[in-house]
């Protein structure tokens, strides 16, 4: 079993600033088989990312993916105010997919 | 407009059962594969089911194999999860999510997620 491991737990930054998230994974991944969402208090996860860097339908251009074999990353190149939530990869395409256990971006 | 309103969650006490309801509008419904994802209070994101859009072929995580039957009815457009030998750590949100790919295969990428029901089980 695959096992995504995501860094920093925590990330506390400003607005302006520009994010950077990392996946990890156990073994090597498929660039096909890499997404990112966004999850806000109370809120369901939103698609931001698959394929390791397409972007979902809807998403600035501010968030971009990148990474391949076992090293994934997750930008956001300006951060706004909305942008402050907890980010989640997931590994898809097998018989059982699987998520990070999530870095949150603090203010 | 794609929607996922699920339903059916609630207090049961271990080893009970539930069936869990996702009602979609929006797409033709039996050309996409959909899932169930979990979410325990204060936790992480983890997959727990899926179902292909024919209803051919189904997927479960280790943790509730035997135990979790997911299914769909596309006459009706809905999803269901029934779960059954209930325990303390299948407390969570559950969600009921989309395939974005429209051939019915599961790949497990969600582009649509409802907005999740919540099943507590306590004694």
């Amino acid at each position: 079993e695959i096992v995504l491991t995501q860094s920093p737990g925590t990330l506390s930054l400003s607005p302006g600033e520009r994010a950077t998230l990392s996946c990890r994974a156990s073994q090597s991944v498929s660039s096909s088989s890499l997404a990112w969402y966004q999850q806000k208090p109370g809120q369901a996860p939103r698609l931001l990312i698959y394929g390791a860097s397409s972007r979902a339908t809807g998403i600035p251009d501010r968030f971009s993916g990148s990474g391949s074999g076992t090293d994934f990353t997750l930008t956001i190149s300006r951060l706004e105010p909305e942008d402050f939530a907890v980010y989640y990869c997931q590994r898809y395409g097998t018989s059982q997919a699987t998520f990070g256990q999530g870095t949150k971006l603090e203010i | 407009e794609v929607q996922l309103l699920e339903s059916g969650g609630g207090l049961v006490q271990p080893g009970g059962s539930l069936r869990l309801s996702c009602a979609a509008s929006g797409f033709t419904f039996s050309s996409y594969a959909m899932s169930w994802v979990r979410q325990a209070p204060g936790k992480g994101l983890e997959w727990v089911s899926a179902i292909s859009g024919s209803a051919g072929t189904t997927y479960y995580a280790d943790s509730v194999k035997g135990r979790f039957t997911i299914s769909r009815d596309n006459s009706k457009n809905t999803l269901f999860l029934q779960m059954n030998s209930l325990r303390a750590e299948d407390t969570a949100v559950y969600y009921c999510a989309k395939d974005p790919n429209s051939n019915g295969w599961y790949y497990g990428l969600l582009d649509y997620w409802g907005q999740g029901t919540l099943v507590t089980v306590s004694s």
